[in-house]
């Protein structure tokens, strides 16, 4: 059972446009919520985290929004570029060492 | 550079076959993990490891076993006892700050093993 749900399973948003993924999890001893990205064939790698007493964390073109007492959190992705077309996983982390990842969204931006 | 080497990259069995996969880590890193991905599962952790001659299980470590002697390497051994092992495993390391997970993994390309 996934202790984190992660939604859409895809998406396809044109150059220029706003990419939304969403998380909810149930766990709270949960206390740390990093984004991979991952093209085909690679590993994933860290796009950015966010700590629950932060509500929003911008790097660039993504932005984390947390809400602590809906056990939500999503990543934007703004002024999608075709570059960002790739898979996304989010993930929970408590002090046990065992990140639980999300399902993974594959996003595709057409030119 | 550092970084994390998998090898193979990709790798055939034939059913009934142990097969082991080799995970090699030159960032110093404390912390080190094996994870399964197939395709709408994300990545389900099979084994990990906090320091040299220790390890645990994940949440599916059931037909794989793995070993800890050095601390740059983590190989996993790929049993006939695992009854799906078609996947693709990644490997992964982190900085161990004492009991505290941060969530920064460090991932190889991984190895894609194939069951004929």
């Amino acid at each position: 059972q996934q202790q984190v749900k992660q939604s859409p399973q895809s998406l396809i948003v044109q150059k220029g446009g706003i990419s939304i993924i969403n998380c909810a999890y149930e766990n709270t001893a949960f206390d740390y919520f990093p984004w991979y990205q991952q093209f085909p064939g690679k590993g994933p790698a860290l796009l950015i985290a966010i700590r629950p007493d932060v509500s929003e964390k911008k790097e660039g073109r993504f932005t984390i929004s947390f809400n602590k007492s809906a056990k939500q959190f999503s990543l934007h992705i703004m002024d999608s570029q075709p570059g960002d077309s790739a898979t996304y996983f989010c993930a929970a982390a408590s002090n046990d060492y065992k990140l639980s990842f999300g399902a993974g969204t594959t996003v595709t931006v057409r030119a | 550079d550092g970084g994390i080497t998998q090898s193979p990259k990709y790798l055939f069995r034939k059913e009934g076959q142990n097969v082991t996969l080799s995970c090699e880590q030159n960032l110093n890193h404390d912390a080190m993990y094996w994870y399964r991905q197939d395709p709408g599962q994300g990545l389900r952790l099979i084994y990990y490891s906090q320091i040299v001659n220790d390890f645990q299980k994940g949440d599916i470590a059931e037909g794989y076993s793995v070993s800890r002697e050095k601390k740059e390497s983590f190989p996993l051994t790929v049993t006939s006892a695992q009854k799906n092992p078609t996947a693709f495993y990644l490997c992964a390391s982190s900085i161990s700050t004492g009991t505290r997970n941060t969530g920064e993994l460090f991932f190889g390309e991984g190895s894609r093993l194939t069951v004929l």
